[in-house]
C-alpha cells in the first residue's frame, strides 16, 4: 500500500496563477482532509471531507477551492495563487480518529 | 471548542538524554488524545494514541505517554534519546462528536551528540 500520496511535491507559482493539488488514498478511507503548515502556526485545516460527495470549510478556506473527485482522491484548487499562500501543504485521510498524512506539497508564490 | 497547548516552541536535549514533551489540552469531556512526530521534510506519522483505559500508553520508536485528567495534560516521554529523534512533535486531541482533531503548534526537539 502506498497510503497517501500528494502530487507535485515542489511547485513555484507566480501571482494571479492557478493550480490544483492531487491527492489520492488507498487505505478505504471516509474521510480525507487538506491542511497547510506554516512555520510557528502548526497545521490548520483548510478542508475536509467527511465522505465522498461531502465538503466542509475549516479553519482557513479562504483563497482554496476543493474537488472530493471519488472514494480515494481530493483535490486542493488555487484559482488565483497569492504570496500568502506560500506553504507547504499536507493531506490526510481518516477512518475515524487516527489520521494518515502524505508526503506534502511545498508551494511557493512570488 | 477543543484546544492544545504546547508550551515548548523548541527542546535541546543530549543524546542518550531523557525526554519530556509538554502538551495541555482544553476540552469538556474526556478527549482522544495523539502524538505525531514529523521527520524534516516529510509528512507526519502518529507515534501513539489515548483513547481509554490504562492512562499509560506505549507507542511505537520507544515512546510513551501519561494521560493525567486532573492535570488536563498528555505528555510525551522517551528514557534516552537517540540522534535519529530530532524531529517536529505535534499533540492533538478529537473528541467524540467530530473525527477532527485539533493540532498544537509543534515541539521542535534537537539533539546534540
Amino acid at each position: 500500500n502506498a497510503g497517501v500520496t500528494q502530487t507535485p511535491k515542489f511547485q513555484v507559482l507566480k501571482t494571479g496563477q492557478s493550480m490544483t493539488l492531487q491527492c489520492a488514498q488507498d487505505m478505504n478511507h471516509n474521510s480525507m482532509y487538506w491542511y497547510r503548515q506554516d512555520p510557528g502556526m502548526g497545521l490548520r485545516l483548510i478542508y475536509y471531507s467527511a465522505s465522498e460527495g461531502t465538503t466542509d470549510k475549516g479553519e482557513v478556506p479562504n483563497g482554496y477551492n476543493v474537488s472530493r473527485l471519488n472514494k480515494r482522491e481530493f483535490s486542493l484548487r488555487l484559482e488565483s495563487a497569492a504570496p500568502s499562500q506560500t506553504s507547504v501543504y499536507f493531506c490526510a485521510s481518516s477512518e475515524k480518529y487516527e489520521q494518515y498524512f502524505g508526503p506534502g506539497t511545498r508551494l511557493t508564490v512570488t | 471548542a477543543q484546544s492544545v497547548t504546547q508550551p515548548d516552541i523548541h527542546i535541546t536535549v543530549s543524546e542518550g538524554a531523557s525526554l519530556e514533551l509538554r502538551c495541555n489540552y482544553s476540552y469538556g469531556a474526556t478527549p482522544y488524545l495523539f502524538w505525531y512526530v514529523q521527520s524534516p521534510g516529510q509528512g507526519l506519522q502518529l507515534l501513539l494514541k489515548y483513547f481509554s483505559g490504562d492512562t499509560l500508553v506505549q507507542g511505537i520508536k520507544g515512546f510513551e505517554a501519561e494521560f493525567k485528567r486532573s492535570q488536563s495534560s498528555f505528555n510525551l516521554r522517551k528514557p534516552s534519546v537517540h540522534w535519529s529523534d530530532a524531529a517536529e512533535y505535534f499533540c492533538a486531541v478529537g473528541s467524540g462528536g467530530s473525527y477532527i482533531p485539533t493540532f498544537g503548534r509543534g515541539t521542535s526537539l534537537i539533539v546534540h551528540p
